[in-house]
């Protein structure tokens, strides 16, 4: 089974803290992703990495960075947190279709929530 | 417009009944389609692909008009347990490759006893 697991499930900053979220895959997958939920906009694509080292940003990538040092590792900085990024965290992996069943299928980690006041 | 567009719900049904939901997607070069469930407070899990011919896994019924550009999904005989948000889902990758997806922002479904 797939397993991706996030660091922390809640999290409280203030604003202007700087802010690490982090997401562990144990399946070998090349490629990570990190969205953000919010209520009526659904998810979002902030930053993706397709592998070890590389990155590309998503739909809304302002006020985040990214870190891929190490293939089931990739993780989420918030270099000033600000209070508009409070939301619910999710990291996802997937691995070029090597499952034959669910070739697309994005794997997800239980999410972070995270508040800044 | 947003790239894929739900009915937010709620969706309230008795339990045994059917019960449809439609998505719209944007973009008429998607080259794949897909059905996520969330539960309240979970990550979300894939439910089902959706094929150009119309795709049936027990309960659950997923079709694609390209032309028109639309998804369903249909559940039939609701259970309790189907109670979720369920989350209309496009891949946007150029050619299919690789594994961009758009989500659209959920349509929740209430069933009850």
């Amino acid at each position: 089974d797939v397993k991706v697991t996030q660091s922390s499930r809640y999290l409280v900053k203030r604003t202007g803290e700087k802010v690490f979220l982090e997401c562990v895959q144990d399946m070998d997958h090349e490629n990570m992703f990190w969205y953000r939920q919010d209520p009526g906009l659904g998810l979002r694509l902030i930053y993706f990495s397709y592998d070890v080292k590389m990155k590309e940003k998503g739909d809304i990538p302002e006020g985040y960075s990214v870190s891929r040092e190490k293939k089931e590792r990739f993780s989420l900085i918030l270099e000033s947190a600000s209070t508009n990024q409070t939301s619910m965290y999710l990291c996802a992996s997937w691995g070029s279709g090597r499952d034959l069943r669910a070739p697309y299928e994005q794997y997800f980690g239980p999410g972070t929530r995270l508040t800044v006041t | 417009r947003k790239e894929v567009e739900q009915d937010p719900g709620p969706f309230n049904v008795p339990e045994g009944a059917t019960v449809a939901f439609n998505c719209t997607y944007s973009n008429s070069a998607s080259q794949s389609f897909f059905w996520y469930r969330q539960d309240c407070r979970k990550e979300p899990k894939l439910l089902m692909s959706v094929y150009s011919s119309g795709n049936e896994d027990g309960r659950f019924t997923a079709q694609l008009n390209r032309a028109s550009q639309y998804i369903s999904l249909l559940i039939r005989d609701s259970k309790l347990s189907d109670s979720a948000t369920y989350l209309c889902v496009v891949n946007r990758s150029p050619r299919g490759a690789g594994n961009m997806l758009t989500f659209g922002g959920g349509t929740r479904l209430m069933v009850k006893p």
